[in-house]
């Protein structure tokens, strides 16, 4: 199984700042199983990065990925009041089961 | 618009049975795999299993294989994750979710992905 680690556990920011997220897997995986999702309060996850660094349908360009081996990174540059709230990696590939991490909580300052 | 509906929320007791639903719409609900989610505060996003609506194929995370009965009615459009005998520990917001999929440059790939995700139906198990 793929475990996931995500860090910080809490990222506390201002708008306008730019947010780096960290996802580090505990062996080597092929980045196109790498997922991002955004989940605000009340509501249910959404796709932001698929295959880590391809951006889903609708996702605004300040969303990025990048990584590659065990490492990957969602940044969010010149943050939006509608960006502060949780985020996880997923591992969706081989071998199964298709796993999270933990997540990051981004916060207002 | 692609749309995955929930049933409401459940409260039971302890050793009872449960059936929660998902049903799709706005695609072909045949030709995209569905799977589960579970969400506890302590454990975080889980994925338990998956099923193909067009021949009913199942893969089961292997912490939830013997656990829970996952199933599909493609006459109805509608997935199931079904348990025989809850637990306390089975207390938690369940997410039906669809597979998303998009081939790599090489050809020789997939991306995956889950989107959308439905909005979710808390399960409440307490005496």
């Amino acid at each position: 199984e793929i475990v996931l680690t995500q860090f910080p556990g809490t990222l506390s920011l201002s708008p306008g700042e730019r947010a780096t997220l960290s996802c580090r897997a505990s062996q080597s995986v092929n980045s196109i199983s790498i997922v991002w999702y955004q989940q605000k309060p009340g509501q249910s996850p959404r796709v932001l990065i698929y295959g880590a660094s391809r951006r889903a349908t609708g996702i605004p360009e300040r969303f990025t990925g990048s990584g590659s081996g065990t490492d990957f990174t969602l940044t969010i540059t010149n943050l939006e009041p509608e960006d502060f709230a949780v985020y996880y990696c997923q591992h969706y590939g081989t071998p199964l089961p298709y796993t999270f991490g933990q997540g990051t909580r981004l916060e207002i300052k | 618009e692609v749309q995955l509906v929930q049933s409401g929320p459940e409260v039971k007791k302890p050793g009872e049975s449960l059936k929660i639903s998902c049903k799709g719409s706005g695609y072909d609900f045949t030709k995209h795999w569905i799977g589960w989610v579970r969400q506890t505060p302590g454990k975080g996003l889980e994925w338990m299993g998956i099923i193909y609506p067009g021949d009913s194929d199942t893969t089961y995370s292997p912490s939830f294989e013997g656990q829970v009965i996952i199933s599909v009615d493609k006459s109805i459009n509608t997935a199931y994750l079904q348990w025989r005998s809850l637990k306390a520990s089975d207390s938690a917001m369940y997410y039906c979710v669809r597979r998303g999929v998009e081939v790599t440059p090489t050809m020789r790939e997939f991306y995956n992905w889950f989107d959308p995700w439905g909005q979710g139906t808390l399960v409440t198990v307490s005496s």
